[in-house]
């Protein structure tokens, strides 16, 4: 069965800094891959995917995520954050034929001024 | 596009009671799940349709716990009796099942239950 690991819980970040949010997948083909950010109250949004072809892919709100095949990673980058970013944020995992998508454990973003 | 419908968005009731969460999906969506998320367990699936059939309810914690889908615009979550344990998020998802199966849910914006 496919897993995910998010390693860090939580991450603080000074506003207009760089952020990288990590990502590890445990399957033994090639997964399809998804970030989504979860703003207090509220459900998840999708910011970005990786089903095949080039292993960087730009998502919404200015977040790039890349598949490391090797590393077996999908890190999520932004080159610098808005206080807006602030939020918790999920990595995903599916595999092909099967409709179930297996979430990491989150981590929570905070931003200071 | 309204998106995934839910309701209630809160509710509280007390130990016993049996408490009934509602979706609605994104239309000629043909995959519906049902997460739960509590701060110890992060986000659970707990069941999911296809084609308003159940798949795999294997994330169904206990009897106490039943989903159903009449039709392709609804489904419902509903615990009976509830218990303080129960006390989460409920998220309903749905997707457009391709036969490539990528598979991309979107979100509803959740039902707080808290069981007194």
């Amino acid at each position: 069965a496919q897993s995910v690991t998010q390693p860090d819980i939580h991450i603080t970040v000074s506003e207009g800094a760089s952020l990288e949010l990590r990502c590890n997948y445990s399957y033994g083909a090639t997964p399809y891959l998804f970030w989504y950010v979860q703003s207090p109250g509220q459900g998840l949004q999708l910011l970005l995917k990786y089903f095949s072809g080039d292993t960087l892919v730009q998502g919404i709100k200015g977040f790039e995520a890349e598949f490391k095949r090797s590393q077996s990673s999908f890190n999520l980058r932004k080159p610098s954050v808005h206080w807006s970013d602030a939020a918790e944020y999920f990595c995903a995992v599916g595999i092909f034929g099967n409709e179930k998508l297996t979430f990491g454990t989150g981590t929570r973003l905070t931003i200071i001024p | 596009d309204a998106g995934v419908i839910q309701s209630p968005r809160h509710e509280v009731t007390e130990m016993g009671q049996e408490v009934t969460l509602r979706c609605k999906p994104i239309s000629g969506h043909n995959s519906l799940f049902w997460y739960r998320q509590t701060m110890m367990r992060g986000l659970e699936l707990l069941i999911y349709f296809n084609n308003n059939v159940p798949i795999d309810d294997s994330g169904m914690p206990e009897d106490r716990f039943s989903a159903k889908m009449p039709n392709a615009s609804f489904s419902t979550l509903k615990i009976q009796p509830s218990e303080p344990r129960d006390s989460a998020v409920y998220f309903c998802a749905s997707s457009y099942t391709r036969l490539s199966g990528a598979n991309v849910l979107t979100f509803g914006a959740g039902s707080r239950l808290t069981v007194l």
